[in-house]
C-alpha cells in the first residue's frame, strides 16, 4: 500500500521560510513523478510543483513567482518543498502526491500538512 | 494554461437518485496518438485527502464503486453518480493532465443529500 506522509507544516510569519517533507513507502519512489498540491481555506485544489522521477524535469506554478523549490532524495524516498518569502495567501494544507503505475500524475495523496502564514 | 470549468457549483440530490457533474476544458484533452483523454476526477471529503476516482476520463480507479461513471471526450466530460449514497457527500473535482504542468483543476462541485 502506498503511504505518503507529509511533515513540517506550522505557523510562520510573513516573509519567513519553511521546508516541507514527504516520506514515501509502499512504492518504488524513484520510478514516479512526485508533486505538491495545496488547498487554501475555503478554496479548491491548486497544483503547486512537480518533479520527474530522476529530477530532470521540474515545474512550479507561475503564481509562486519563484518562491518555492521542489526537490527529492531518491535514496531516502523523500520529497521536499522549500518555501521562502511566505505570504498570508500561502496558508493552506499541502499535499504530497505520487504518480500511479498507469501514469496518472496525481494518483496517491498523503494526508496533508497545514501551513499557516500569519503575523 | 488549460482552464477547467465545472458545473454546477453545488448539487443537492436525494438518496438513491442520480448526480451529474459536468466539466469542460478550454482545449481538447484527447491525445490522438493513444486515443486517451487526459482527464481525472477526484472526490474530496472534509478532513481527508482527495481521492482519485476516475482517470483517462472513464477508467475507474481500483476499489471505486461502479456507481461512479466517467464519460465524455475532447473538451466535454461528465461524472455521474448513480444511486447516490450518504457516503458520497463530498466535493468533486475534475483535473486535466494533458500537458506538462501546470495541471489544472475545476473549481469543484459540492454534492449534498436532499
Amino acid at each position: 500500500e502506498v503511504q505518503l506522509v507529509e511533515s513540517g507544516g506550522r505557523l510562520v510569519r510573513p516573509g519567513g521560510s519553511l521546508r516541507l517533507s514527504c516520506a514515501a513507502s509502499g512504492i518504488t519512489f524513484s520510478s514516479y513523478t512526485m508533486s505538491w498540491v495545496r488547498q487554501a481555506p475555503g478554496r479548491g485544489l491548486e497544483w503547486v510543483s512537480s518533479m520527474s522521477k530522476s529530477g530532470t524535469y521540474i515545474y512550479h506554478a507561475d503564481s509562486l513567482m519563484g518562491r518555492f523549490a521542489i526537490s527529492r532524495d531518491n535514496a531516502r524516498d523523500l520529497l521536499f518543498l522549500q518555501m521562502s518569502s511566505l505570504r498570508v495567501e500561502d496558508t493552506a494544507i499541502y499535499y504530497c502526491v505520487s504518480q500511479t503505475p498507469e501514469g496518472v500524475p496525481l494518483g496517491h495523496w498523503g494526508p496533508g500538512t497545514q501551513l499557516t502564514v500569519s503575523s | 494554461d488549460i482552464v477547467m470549468t465545472q458545473s454546477p457549483h453545488s448539487l443537492t440530490v436525494s438518496l438513491g437518485e442520480r448526480a451529474t457533474i459536468n466539466c469542460r476544458s478550454s482545449q481538447s484533452l484527447l491525445y490522438t496518438s493513444d486515443n486517451k483523454n487526459y482527464l481525472a476526477w477526484y472526490q474530496h471529503k472534509p478532513g481527508q485527502p482527495p481521492k482519485l476516482l476516475i482517470y483517462w476520463a472513464s477508467t475507474r480507479e481500483s476499489g471505486v464503486p461502479d456507481r461512479f461513471i466517467g464519460s465524455g471526450s475532447g473538451t466535454d466530460f461528465t461524472l455521474t453518480i448513480n444511486s447516490l449514497q450518504a457516503e458520497d457527500v463530498a466535493v468533486y473535482y475534475c483535473q486535466q493532465f494533458y500537458t506538462p504542468p501546470p495541471w489544472t483543476f475545476g473549481l469543484g462541485t459540492r454534492v449534498e443529500i436532499k
